[in-house]
């Protein structure tokens, strides 16, 4: 089954503790991206991806990290979470000429 | 980056009554798409949309491209309940970089039985 899989699920930190949430997909994608969803702010891009080793910032990527070693992978990385952090998080992939992203379940995150 | 501007915010209608929806932005777009999201899940593709004035459908999903190409709309006929969640456009700006979405703040769409 095409899917897009995120872990953890639910994630309650605290400020300053480093985290990481994972993101893989199956369908061979070359796009991937993160995104934070907030109340009435819709979805705001973090970090995206075009392909293996190729990174670029969204438009709120302060505070956050990525990797993408591998093109089926895309970790977001909080290397200081902070309160303003709360939020669900999602990613998502695509083939890099299309405009259907599939998206992950979602990551609720809080941080104290 | 730009926000699109979605309304109404939210909707509550009865089971039965026809919805729409719509999203505008102050800048061109080449593609407008519709997402839902359920509860406690991730947005879904409903509709895709590549020329101005195209008008598509999805069972009782109707989205329209609009012929300025700076706004779009979603119609739903005769809502059930499981029509409920919240409602995103997005699309992608003529100065698109890869494939950035931008995102409509989403319409909450609660449907009374």
């Amino acid at each position: 089954e095409a899917q897009v899989t995120q872990n953890p699920r639910y994630l309650i930190t605290v400020t300053g503790k480093k985290l990481t949430v994972t993101c893989s997909q199956n369908m061979n994608h070359e796009y991937m991206s993160w995104y934070r969803q907030d109340p009435g702010l819709g979805l705001r891009q973090i970090y995206y991806s075009m392909n293996v080793e190729v990174t670029d910032k969204g438009d709120v990527p302060e505070g956050y990290k990525v990797s993408r070693k591998e093109k089926r992978n895309f970790p977001l990385i909080l290397e200081s979470p902070s309160p303003n952090q709360t939020s669900l998080y999602f990613c998502a992939s695509s083939s890099l000429f299309r405009e259907t992203q599939y998206f992950g379940p979602g990551t609720r995150l809080l941080v104290l | 980056g730009q926000q699109l501007n979605q309304s109404p915010q939210s909707m509550f209608i009865q089971e039965g009554e026809d919805v729409s929806m719509n999203c505008t932005s102050s800048s061109i777009f080449n593609t407008w798409l519709w997402y839902k999201q359920d509860p406690g899940e991730g947005p879904v593709l409903l509709i895709a949309l590549y020329k101005a004035g195209e008008l598509t459908s999805n069972g009782r999903l109707t989205a329209q491209f609009g012929i300025t190409r700076k706004d779009s709309f979603l119609n739903i006929s005769a809502s059930i309940p499981s029509d409920v969640g919240i409602y995103f456009c997005a699309g992608l700006p003529t100065n698109n970089a890869g494939n950035m979405l931008t995102f409509g703040g989403g319409t909450r769409l609660m449907v009374k039985p």
